[in-house]
C-alpha cells in the first residue's frame, strides 16, 4: 500500500538559515511526488513535483526538493528561510497503480523566527 | 481567473441534518476530488471522479455522497450517517486522473452543533 511519512510534526528555523522538511514514501512502481503548502484556513497550494528526470526539482518561492530513490525520500529545502515561509507543508505521492490516488503525509508545521 | 470555488466557507449544522458542500471548477479539468482534513491527520480522500457521471469511493466514504452530473461541478453531501462530520473539507481537481498536481479550493469548514 502507498504511504507517506513526514517524521517531524514541527520544524523551527531562524530567518536566513537553510531549512529542510523531510519526507519518505512507500509505493509500488515509479512514484509521482509532490509538495504543497497550506496557510491558515486556506486550501493547499502546489509548490513542486517530481515525475522523472533530474533528481533535484526546483519549484515556487525558492523551494527545491531532492528525490532519492535508494532512500525513498523527497525532502523539501530552501537555502534561506523567510518569516513568510511559516506554514503547514504536505508531502504527497501518487502511484501509477492504485487508481492514481494522491496520498498525503500528516504535514509538517514550519516556524521561521525573525 | 481560472480556479476552484467552494461554498460555503463556514457551515454550521445540527445533528441529524444533511448538508451539501458546493465545488465548482472552471479549469476544464477531468478529475475532481474531495478530501477531509483533521488536525494532525493530513488529508484523507473521501470520493473522487475521473470523468463526468462516474465516481469512486476513497478511503473514508462512509456517511458521504457525491454526484458528477457536469464536468464543472462535484458537490459533496455530508449525511446524518457521518458520525463525526466536524472537519475542514477540501475540493481539488487535476487535468486528468493520472497526471499532474492537484489544484485546491479554499475549503469549507463544517461544524456540527
Amino acid at each position: 500500500a502507498q504511504s507517506v511519512a513526514q517524521p517531524e510534526d514541527q520544524v523551527n528555523v531562524a530567518e536566513g538559515n537553510p531549512l529542510t522538511v523531510k519526507c519518505t514514501y512507500s509505493v509500488s512502481g515509479n512514484p509521482y511526488l509532490f509538495w504543497y503548502v497550506q496557510y491558515p484556513n486556506r486550501g493547499l497550494q502546489f509548490l513542486l513535483k517530481y515525475i522523472t528526470g533530474d533528481n533535484l526539482v526546483k519549484g515556487s518561492y525558492g523551494f527545491e526538493a531532492e528525490f532519492n530513490k535508494s532512500q525513498t525520500s523527497f525532502h523539501l529545502k530552501k537555502p534561506s528561510a523567510l518569516v513568510s515561509d511559516s506554514a503547514l507543508y504536505f508531502c504527497a505521492v501518487r502511484a501509477p497503480t492504485g487508481g492514481f490516488k494522491t496520498i498525503f503525509g500528516a504535514g509538517t508545521r514550519l516556524f521561521v523566527k525573525a | 481567473d481560472g480556479g476552484i470555488t467552494q461554498s460555503p466557507k463556514y457551515l454550521f449544522r445540527k445533528e441529524g441534518q444533511n448538508v451539501t458542500l458546493s465545488c465548482e471548477q472552471n479549469l476544464n479539468h477531468d478529475a475532481m476530488y474531495w478530501y477531509r482534513q483533521d488536525p494532525g491527520q493530513g488529508l484523507r480522500l473521501i470520493y473522487y471522479s475521473q470523468i463526468v457521471n462516474d465516481f469512486q469511493k476513497g478511503d473514508i466514504a462512509e456517511g458521504y455522497s457525491v454526484s458528477r452530473e457536469k464536468k464543472e461541478s462535484f458537490p459533496l453531501t455530508v449525511t446524518s450517517a457521518q458520525k463525526n462530520p466536524t472537519a475542514f473539507y477540501l475540493c481539488a481537481s487535476s487535468r486528468t486522473a493520472n497526471t499532474g498536481e492537484l489544484f485546491f479550493g479554499e475549503g469549507s469548514r463544517l461544524t456540527v452543533l
